[in-house]
């Protein structure tokens, strides 16, 4: 079982907006910092899409935000498109690096 | 172009031993940590290993430890992880990854590999 832990799948409509919840486990609370996003679409490699809980890389969307409070960190993405349909996997270093278990996004 | 190509996977039997490379180029190999990470097929993401820039400092998860040993050779630009006492579920998608640090911790892996599959079954 990981430390971390995601819903296995979400959904939205083209055009709205969806979060993604990171949840770590409480006995490990104090080491949940440095949460990544990364989008991995099928049979292909991860991308990194939000770190250091907030902070977005060159080249990424802006409808791509993250936050985090307290035990649960975020990730939101707004005005679904198409190509946004992937898994999202967070990440932290949890006594080593730890990643959730990934949620599935589904654009309808 | 700046990439990571991972080669080295393919079929073997329990407790068989394979090593993997990833061959970095485009960017200053000798100045980034490095990782391996792994996911098993339908499965989530697990890191597996870690490299300092140096090469002097190695880490493991514990599913790997005393089985798999990380490296690396910046006059080739290359990672390596050689496995030892490999498990059918050692079977996995295996990438290679740079790590971004910021003040001396990795904030993200920002660059991966196309990935390399390992198949461990007799």
């Amino acid at each position: 079982q990981s430390a971390l832990t995601q819903p296995a799948s979400v959904s939205g409509s083209l055009g709205q907006s969806i979060t993604i919840s990171c949840t770590i486990i409480s006995s490990e609370i104090g080491n949940f910092n440095l949460v990544s996003w990364y989008q991995q679409h099928p049979t292909k490699a991860p991308k990194v899409v939000i770190y250091e809980g907030s902070k977005r890389p060159s080249g990424v969307s802006n409808r791509f935000s993250g936050s985090q409070s307290g035990d649960t960190a975020s990730l939101t993405i707004s005005g679904l498109q198409a190509d946004d349909e992937a898994d999202y996997h967070c990440c932290s270093f949890v006594r080593g690096w730890v990643f959730g278990g990934g949620t599935k996004l589904t654009v309808l | 172009e700046v990439q990571l190509l991972e080669s080295g996977g393919g079929l073997v039997q329990p407790g068989g031993s394979l090593r993997l490379s990833c061959a970095a180029s485009g960017f200053t190999f000798s100045t980034f940590a490095m990782s391996w990470v792994r996911q098993t097929p339908g499965e989530g993401l697990e890191w597996v290993s870690a490299v300092s820039s140096s090469g002097g400092n190695t880490y493991y998860a514990d599913s790997v430890k005393g089985r798999f040993t990380i490296s690396r050779d910046s006059s080739k630009s290359t990672l390596y992880l050689q496995m030892n006492s490999l498990r059918a579920e050692d079977t996995a998608v295996y990438y290679c990854a740079r790590e971004e640090k910021v003040n001396g911790w990795t904030t993200r892996f920002d660059l991966w590999g196309q990935g390399t599959l390992v198949a461990v079954s007799s």
